[in-house]
């Protein structure tokens, strides 16, 4: 069972344009909400996280909004830009670790293509 | 450069053979990882290691075979692999696996294919 959903699995912006990219979770053990940026030929990097009791924060273009009720949270790239055209994951860590168990889950990627 | 490197970067390899994967990271870091990526699927947590022990194991095949002789290097061993093992294997260091905000530091990953 797939612990955190996202979607699209691929968006097109015009260079400008406002990307936005959603993931959903079910579990409200989840604590700690990452994103990671993929470019081509290179590992995951974080880009910026969240913690449930906060509803947005705000790095430069980029913005994560998280609703809590709705077990939903959302990444929105503003004034989208050639050079962000990449694969961007979405993640949740569970709150306590435990030994032996796996405390962080991935979404399924979406690849952004951002057009001049 | 995140501070994690990999080697190779791409390897070819069939069934029946027995090939290891390399991972350095330069950042001081307690824990290490192996992670899966398959196209169209989250990636998969294949092995923890903190300080060198193994922490966790998320029921991957005997196939794979971690180790970590020391806090800065880990490999991943292959023997017998099945076509469907063929993905990007990532590497990946932390400072510490028990504080869950910690940021995990990402190789560029190991191209593997199996025929």
């Amino acid at each position: 069972q797939q612990q955190v959903k996202q979607s699209p699995q691929s968006l097109i912006v015009q260079k400008g344009g406002i990307s936005i990219i959603n993931c959903a979770y079910e579990n409200t053990a989840f604590d700690y909400f990452p994103w990671y940026q993929q470019f081509p030929g290179k590992g995951p990097a974080l880009l910026i996280a969240i913690r449930p009791d906060v509803s947005e924060k705000k790095e430069g273009r980029f913005t994560i909004s998280f609703n809590k009720s709705a077990k939903q949270f959302s990444l929105h790239i503003m004034d989208s830009q050639p050079g962000d055209s990449a694969t961007y994951f979405c993640a949740a860590i569970l709150k306590t670790y435990q030994t032996g168990a796996n405390n962080l889950f991935f979404g399924t990627g979406t690849r952004l293509t951002v057009i001049p | 450069e995140t501070g994690v490197t990999q080697t190779p970067r791409h390897l070819v390899m069939g069934m029946t053979n027995k090939k290891s994967l390399k991972c350095e990271q330069h950042l001081g870091h307690n824990a290490m990882y192996w992670y899966k990526q398959s196209a169209k699927k989250p990636l998969e947590l294949m092995f923890v290691y903190s300080l060198e022990e193994r922490v966790e194991n998320n029921s991957v095949p005997s196939r794979f075979s971690p180790e970590c002789p020391n806090s800065s290097h880990l490999f991943l061993h292959l023997h017998t692999l099945q076509p469907e093992d063929s993905a990007l294997y990532l590497c990946a260091s932390s400072q510490d696996p028990g504080d869950y905000t910690n940021e995990q530091f990402f190789g560029p990953g190991t191209r593997l294919t199996v025929l």
